[in-house]
């Protein structure tokens, strides 16, 4: 059972527009949050993180926003630049508990 | 300071074989973490190892196994291989473990059963 979910397989913006991926999660007991981006045969690489006290943390162009109620966090990036095009997983996790991951949203920046 | 390495990078076996895969974290890690990535199913938990105990453990039927040595370094066993066990195998480590810290992720191997 998928606890965490983007449905979006695929994004393609245009650079210099702004990317938004999102995010959903069942389980209301998942109070950390992180984004992680993976390029082809590598490893995925930490992105940014949100605790569930907070609704919104940025970092640069990435800014990531969490709406508790609607169980849902997205994932901005502004403005996007072709070395962002990578696959985007978002992770959940619970106190004492691993992380469950997304399958991920492909995301293409067009020059 | 060396990241995450996992070896081998790739493999090929058969149906019913055995294949042991290799990790070994950054230097001072402690905790190490297994998970299996495949086409629609994003990254699901294997297990994860802290001072050579298993602390967590996911989904996965008793052919999953795993170990961690008293230097960090991180093992997991497939046994009696099937077709679907073919996938990107990542472990990523953290200094405490627990799923409060960034995990650094190795490069993965590709395991392809035929």
């Amino acid at each position: 059972d998928q606890q965490v979910k983007q449905n979006s397989p695929s994004l393609s913006v245009q650079e210099g527009r702004i990317s938004i991926l999102n995010c959903d999660y069942t389980n209301s007991m998942f109070d950390y949050f992180l984004w992680y981006k993976k390029y082809p045969a590598e490893g995925p690489t930490f992105l940014i993180s949100i605790s569930s006290i907070k609704d919104k943390n940025e970092d640069g162009r990435f800014t990531v926003f969490l709406n508790k109620s609607a169980k849902h966090l997205s994932l901005h990036i502004v403005p996007s630049q072709p070395g962002d095009s990578a696959v985007y997983f978002c992770a959940a996790s619970s106190p004492g508990n691993q992380f469950y991951f997304g399958t991920g949203t492909s995301l293409t920046v067009i020059p | 300071k060396a990241g995450v390495t996992q070896t081998p990078r790739y493999l090929i076996k058969t149906r019913g074989q055995q294949v042991t895969l290799s990790c070994s974290p950054i230097s001072g890690h402690r905790s190490v973490s297994w998970y299996q990535q495949t086409p629609g199913q994003g990254l699901q938990f294997l297990f994860e190892y802290f001072s050579e105990t298993q602390r967590n453990k996911g989904n996965f039927p008793g052919r999953f196994s795993g170990r961690q040595f008293s230097n960090s370094r991180s093992e997991m066993n497939v046994s009696t291989l099937e077709l679907g066990d073919s996938a990107l195998y990542l472990c990523a480590s953290t200094v405490l473990g627990g799923a409060r810290n960034e995990q650094f992720f190795g490069p993965g191997t590709r395991l392809t059963v035929l």
